[in-house]
């Protein structure tokens, strides 16, 4: 057990809805990371948040977005979904340590949340 | 650009040794290890930074060659618990990309008692 928490763990519906994840990162740790990961693309990094601000953005979708409240759970919500959205979506967090350039940490990643387009 | 990960798939028997080999075609600031077991969530093996570092826990160990821009896992005396996929991600120097991993497209590993 990481430490990091997913909900939903299972969600299933239909093209075009949206959809909002949710990750809580282990206590402590300020930056938020989030990868979307199906069978023909592999692990790819979306984009990540250090305390509550957007640090990184990776290959998002401008259907997706995300954020980071203050109390330092992060959210991704996923609209006008279609059928190749179907994937794992896994969150991460670390704790950067002092000096150490941030995306360079430990990450810890959340059991993920398998989304289901029909 | 993704990092390039060989052999692609590797089967062992138990007590086997194993080198899983990670290549860019980019200047790295640093390269990550991970093991993902089917159906369960990727988990860290171990971060090696710019300046060639060597890292280990009991028997798997990298190393990183910053002028070869390329990183190896080794895996000695492979255990049943060792199976998985074994991801490398890489995040490169400077710009403004220093914080985006990207991640290669992993390394099969399957021991067989």
């Amino acid at each position: 057990d990481s430490g990091v928490t997913q909900t939903p763990k299972h969600l299933i519906t239909a093209t075009g809805q949206r959809v909002t994840l949710r990750c809580s990162p282990r206590s402590g740790d300020l930056s938020v990371y989030w990868y979307q990961q199906s069978l023909d693309q592999g692990l790819q990094f979306l984009i990540q948040y250090y305390n509550g601000e957007e640090r990184a953005k990776g290959n998002i979708l401008e259907r997706f977005s995300a954020q980071q409240f203050p109390d330092l759970h992060s959210e991704l919500n996923l609209s006008s979904l279609e059928l190749g959205d179907s994937a794992l979506y896994f969150c991460a967090s670390s704790n950067p340590t002092s000096g150490r350039r941030v995306g360079t940490d430990t990450q810890y990643f959340g059991p993920g949340t398998r989304l289901t387009v029909l | 650009q993704q990092p390039v990960q060989s052999p692609q798939a590797v089967i062992l028997r138990e007590g086997e040794d194993a080198v899983i080999n990670c290549s860019s075609s980019k200047a790295l600031y640093s390269v990550h290890w991970y093991r993902q077991k089917h159906g369960e969530a990727p988990v860290f093996l171990m971060i090696l930074l710019k300046g060639g570092e060597q890292k280990g826990h009991d028997k798997i160990s990298a190393s990183f060659n910053e002028k070869k821009q390329q990183s190896s896992l080794y895996l000695t005396a492979s255990q049943l618990s060792y199976s998985g996929t074994y991801f490398c991600g890489t995040t490169p120097v400077g710009g403004s990309s220093a914080s985006k991993i990207i991640f290669g497209s992993g390394t099969r590993l399957s021991i067989r008692p």
